[in-house]
């Protein structure tokens, strides 16, 4: 069965810094893998969608990696600012069997002013 | 382009009632999904859906009933509410099963009481 987990559950750090969130999960035998934000009392919002075949994936302050066979993502944000506040999870699309994704838990990230 | 769009956003249940979530999405998607989002719990899957006709059951389905007899709709059905369906319900949809990212609706806070 597949499991995801997030580290840390939350992170605090000041404007302006540059930041990992990790990932990681049990079973390498994944179709993709997919980095989502969620602010509170709202919907997922998908930030970066990572095809099994592909080692990352950027969109501006963003940027995704996976390492299949290590079993781990890294979500990097640069230049962290106020708005990046939210809950980011992480999503495995499995091969095992069942056609869904797997959450993880995520990952609270308050940026200070 | 309205993506996923999730009926209503907010419903307070009595005890033993029935009630209908709707969900639909105008990308012409084939796979069609509902998850519920608990504290803790992170967020798990109700029930899938791969093409119109076929659904079949995820994580946790006991309670709940789909069908699925167009491309654009995937209703969810509660049977007889009891508190512990108390949570915020999120449809998602996706190109393929394996292939494309999600898209996600902005949910439904469902309060059983």
């Amino acid at each position: 069965k597949q499991e995801v987990t997030q580290i840390p559950a939350a992170l605090s750090v000041p404007e302006g810094e540059n930041l990992v969130l990790n990932c990681s999960f049990t079973d390498s035998a994944i179709y993709n893998l997919q980095w989502f934000r969620q602010d509170p009392g709202k919907g997922l919002t998908s930030l970066l969608l990572i095809q099994s075949s592909q080692r990352e994936q950027t969109s501006g302050r963003l940027n995704a990696s996976l390492d299949k066979s290590s079993g781990r993502s890294t979500l990097y944000i640069a230049a962290s600012q106020p708005g990046d506040s939210a809950t980011y999870l992480c999503a495995v699309g499995s091969q095992g069997g069942s056609e869904k994704l797997v959450f993880g838990k995520g990952t609270k990230l308050t940026v200070n002013p | 382009n309205a993506g996923v769009t999730q009926t209503p956003k907010f419903q307070v249940l009595k005890t033993g009632q029935s009630m209908t979530l709707q969900c639909a999405q105008d990308m012409n998607h084939e796979y069609m999904s509902w998850y519920r989002q608990d504290p803790g719990m992170g967020l798990r899957l109700i029930h899938y859906s791969v093409g119109a006709g076929i659904t079949d059951q995820g994580e946790v389905p006991n309670g709940y009933n789909v069908s699925r007899s167009t491309t654009e709709d995937f209703p969810l059905r509660l049977l007889s509410a009891a508190p512990s369906q108390t949570s915020v319900y999120f449809c998602a949809s996706s190109r393929t099963s394996t292939a494309g990212g999600y898209t996600f609706g902005s949910g439904t806070r469902l309060t059983v009481v």
